[in-house]
């Protein structure tokens, strides 16, 4: 099993540009998020979704926007990238239903720098 | 909205020695999570702590939960230095919402 995987690992966009940044899980599980992590301030949750066609904002939406495509996927798009977007982001999956050891898995992360 | 604070921020300890990170939470929460972050790396999951009085322990690092006082520890005992990393809790709201706290920065000192 590769667990969740991501890309890209590395992104440099100029203010304004658009992109979309990919994740994956082969677990079979039913939630996926994302989050960004800014030094000093831990991870900040940006949308999940807890099941395929589903999605809910977290603590930080605002210039974000996802996609569930199917259990699998999910994808988080900057439409209009702006400096303070500058972070790494990580995909997680867990199951939360039905398992007794809810173990939540990463991605290897994106490192984003807006200019 | 959930707060997770944990504290020490900063930490830099001696091989051998024992210490203890404490993790505090604002209001109730489902179940709490221990993760460790290696410089440069993704989280790796180290403990899920799902009741009052749950007790976990992996080699050298013991976790804790006190829901009634919102409060976990995570114990290192006698440190080494592969133990060096960010050490983060987290708890969820419903389930689904995970709130993080802002880690702790371990260096296990030769």
């Amino acid at each position: 099993n590769a667990g969740v995987t991501q890309t890209p690992k590395f992104q440099v966009l100029k203010t304004g540009q658009s992109m979309t940044l990919q994740c994956a899980q082969d677990m079979n599980h039913n939630s996926m998020y994302w989050y960004r992590q800014d030094p000093g301030m831990g991870l900040r949750l940006i949308y999940y979704s807890a099941s395929e066609g589903t999605t809910d904002k977290g603590e930080v939406p605002n210039g974000y926007n996802v996609s569930r495509l199917n259990k699998r996927e999910f994808s988080l798009r900057l439409e209009s990238a702006a400096p303070s977007q500058t972070s790494v982001y990580f995909c997680a999956s867990i199951s939360l239903a039905g398992d007794s050891y809810n173990e939540q898995f990463f991605g290897p992360g994106t490192r984003l720098t807006v200019l | 909205e959930l707060k997770v604070e944990q504290n020490p921020l900063f930490l830099s300890m001696q091989e051998g020695k024992n210490y203890t990170i404490y993790c505090n939470y604002s209001t109730t929460s489902d179940r709490l999570y221990w993760y460790r972050q290696d410089p440069g790396k993704s989280l790796e999951s180290l403990f899920v702590l799902l009741s009052n009085g749950a007790v976990k322990q992996e080699g050298r690092l013991m976790a804790s939960l006190d829901t009634k006082a919102r409060l976990s520890t995570l114990h290192i005992t006698a440190a080494v230095h592969d133990l060096s990393a960010t050490y983060f809790c987290a708890v969820t709201r419903d389930g689904n919402q995970f709130y993080f706290g802002t880690g702790t920065s371990l260096t296990v000192i030769p």
